[in-house]
């Protein structure tokens, strides 16, 4: 069955630093991926939809400069949280899909800790 | 492979009649269940919970029941309106994981007016 990883699955850094959240789908070619933030009380926001080769599309009040996304290949898409700060401490969740579908293949996430 | 797995992808039923949606799951290692229900252009939300010292949680219309033994979970909606129509997920951790989360696939479900 079709499987998406992240990498890495959890990260400490400093305030200020850069980090890169890969989110790659091992067995299929995805179309489209969604990377989404996991709030406290366990929802997730979806914060911005990736397709490949052409820019992201962010949700409302996402602030695309720190939340840098690029779809690189069908099989490869990157977070990176600019300037990290405390508050950006998350659980940071991908998803993919291929074409027009309900099916989503989830990653397991990746716990985003900020000093 | 996936580790949590939502065999139907789809599923009509008539308003006021039960909606049951199943999840399987091959880690034993889980020890905690989710459901969300998703909307088209939103984000999962969070439904319902259960841990694995349970066997039913139930919160108004939805109860979820678990089956440790056949790492089976199934999410009940009783009864079913035309706004339950949605997406709904299933996702299960394991305390041993750092509570990273593993996601079926999703179930599509319409309720019929």
């Amino acid at each position: 069955g079709a499987v998406v990883s992240q990498h890495p699955s959890r990260v400490i850094c400093k305030s200020g630093t850069s980090v890169k959240i890969e989110c790659r789908s091992l067995d299929f070619q995805a179309t489209t991926m969604f990377w989404y933030r996991q709030f406290p009380k366990k929802s997730l926001m979806l914060m911005a939809t990736s397709n490949e080769g052409s820019k992201a599309t962010y949700e409302q009040g996402v602030e695309k400069d720190k939340f840098l996304i690029n779809h690189a290949s069908l099989t490869l898409s990157t977070l990176t949280v600019t300037s990290a700060h405390p508050e950006d401490s998350s659980f940071y969740i991908c998803s993919a899909i291929v074409g027009r579908t309900d099916t989503q293949y989830f990653g397991p996430g990746t716990r985003l800790t900020v000093l | 492979d996936q580790q949590v797995k939502q065999n139907s992808p789809s599923l009509s039923v008539q308003e006021g009649r039960i909606s049951i949606l199943n999840c399987d799951y091959t880690n034993s290692m889980f020890d905690y269940f989710l459901w969300y229900k998703k909307y088209p252009a939103e984000g999962p939300t969070f439904l319902i919970s259960i841990s694995s010292i349970k066997d039913k949680n139930e919160d108004g219309r939805f109860t979820v029941f678990l089956n440790k033994s056949a790492k089976h979970l199934s999410l009940h909606i009783v009864p079913s309106q035309p706004g339950d129509s949605a997406v709904y997920f299933c996702a299960a951790s394991a305390a041993n994981t750092g509570n990273q989360f593993y996601f079926g696939t999703g179930t599509s479900l319409t309720v019929i007016p």
